[in-house]
């Protein structure tokens, strides 16, 4: 099976902090994605990224950046959060185009 | 238009019957369809998925795709009170990595 692990389910933080959100896949996918679902919007992809170092911008990547150094994990940077990043953020990953995702368990962020 | 268009719901059904869950695409060049179902406060969970025109079952699912009207249904036969929950359609374009998913149908099955 195929194990997606997100590295916090509910997380806290004040606005104007760095927020970390990690993602880690143990099935060798080539692909890994971030979206974040809000209520009656659905899922909305942020980033992605096909290969280590690659990354390619999703619908929504304005105060996002993300960074891929090895196959397996993949982290979402929220460079000063702010009060509208308060989600649900989901982690997903597949082995290569067409491919269906996988998603981890996904993070509550709320910034107060 | 929304790329990816999906009845929010809720659709209500009573245990036992066929509920019938509808999904509309806009780009003709989508050749990969998918359905998530995601229970509340939980991640989606992929449970079929399509690339070829027709009818593919599995189990209690059956995933349908009509590419030259640009849908795709999925369809659970004996609907149980588990199967309650949202159901996500999922859409990739040829030739693009990314997944574009609708907003999702609510389906209430009802004991």
């Amino acid at each position: 099976d195929v194990k997606v692990t997100q590295s916090s389910r509910y997380l806290v933080k004040r606005t104007g902090e760095k927020v970390f959100l990690e993602c880690v896949q143990d099935m060798d996918h080539e692909n890994m994605f971030w979206y974040r679902q809000d209520p009656g919007l659905g899922l909305r992809l942020i980033y992605f990224s096909y290969d280590v170092k690659m990354k390619e911008k999703g619908d929504i990547p304005e105060g996002y950046s993300v960074s891929r150094e090895k196959k397996e994990r993949f982290s979402l940077i929220l460079e000063s959060a702010s009060t509208n990043q308060t989600s649900m953020y989901l982690c997903a990953s597949s082995t290569g185009q067409n491919q269906p995702q996988h998603f981890g368990d996904g993070t509550r962020l709320s910034i107060l | 238009q929304k790329e990816v268009e999906q009845n929010s719901g809720p659709l209500s059904v009573p245990e036992g019957a066929i509920a019938s869950l509808n999904c509309t695409y806009s780009d003709r060049g989508s050749q990969s369809f998918f359905w998530y179902r995601q229970y509340s406060g939980k991640s989606p969970e992929l449970i079929m998925f399509i690339y070829s025109n027709g009818d593919k079952e599995d189990g209690r699912f059956t995933a349908q795709l009509n590419k030259a009207s640009q849908y795709v249904s999925l369809l659970i036969r004996d609907s149980q009170p588990s199967d309650s929950a949202t159901y996500l359609c999922a859409v990739i374009v040829r030739g693009y990595q990314k997944v574009t998913f609708g907003t999702g149908t609510k389906l209430q099955v009802i004991p």
